[in-house]
């Protein structure tokens, strides 16, 4: 089973400020790596697949890179409503799917 | 527009079963592989099971493997989850969610999700 870290697990930061989120793979995902955002009340939202392709209708402040076993999710410029927790999921290896235990992103 | 809408969940005792089911619109429902996936309370997110597209293979974590049960009825669009042998580690909030790839043999990532049904197991 593919284990899969994401760090820090909460983030500080402030509005109109980036934010860099990582994620590592205990082995290599190559690029099967997706990222989605979590909001309380509605249902998970995929952000970036082939870990640096947006999902249809995301903004471009939000980039994934990397591959093998390092991803970076990069949200520039913040919004309110990008304060939520984020989880990095690869799809390399399966059974099963992993997920990384995420990451909270907070206003500061 | 695409919709899963889970339903089902509720409180149940150690041991005991529960069905629940997934029920979609807004895409071709024979043509895409269907997982669940569950949270425990203030948890992170853990993968339960896949079905493929035409139900021909089903996929599941180790740590339900023998106790639940994956299935869909591509005539009514709807996905189903048969939980069997409940233990109180399987309380969690059930997401179903779609998988990317149209008519594929193998599972991908999860392009739109339900907003999932809440399974308590206590005694």
């Amino acid at each position: 089973e593919i284990v899969m870290t994401q760090s820090p697990a909460t983030l500080s930061v402030s509005p109109g400020e980036r934010a860099t989120l990582s994620c590592r793979a205990s082995q290599s995902v190559s690029g099967n790596l997706a990222w989605y955002q979590q909001k309380p009340g509605l249902p998970l939202r995929l952000l970036i697949y082939g870990a640096s392709t947006r999902a249809t209708g995301i903004p471009a402040r939000f980039s994934g890179s990397g591959s093998g076993t390092e991803f970076t999710l990069t949200i520039n410029s913040l919004q309110s409503e990008d304060f939520a927790v984020y989880y990095c999921q690869q799809y390399n290896n399966w059974p099963p799917l992993t997920f990384g235990g995420g990451t909270k992103v907070e206003i500061k | 527009q695409v919709q899963l809408v889970e339903s089902g969940g509720g409180v149940v005792q150690p041991g005991g079963s529960l069905r629940l089911s997934c029920a979609t619109s807004g895409f071709m429902f024979s043509d895409y592989g269907i997982h669940w996936v569950r949270q425990a309370p203030g948890k992170g997110l853990e993968w339960v099971a896949f079905i493929r597209y035409d139900g021909s293979n089903k996929y599941y974590a180790d740590s339900v493997k023998g106790r639940f049960t994956i299935s869909r009825d591509n005539s009514k669009n709807t996905l189903f989850l048969q939980m069997n042998s409940l233990r109180v580690e399987d309380t969690a909030v059930y997401y179903c969610a779609k998988d990317s790839f149209r008519i594929a043999a193998a599972a991908y990532y999860f392009d739109y999700w339900g907003q999932g049904t809440l399974v308590t197991v206590t005694s």
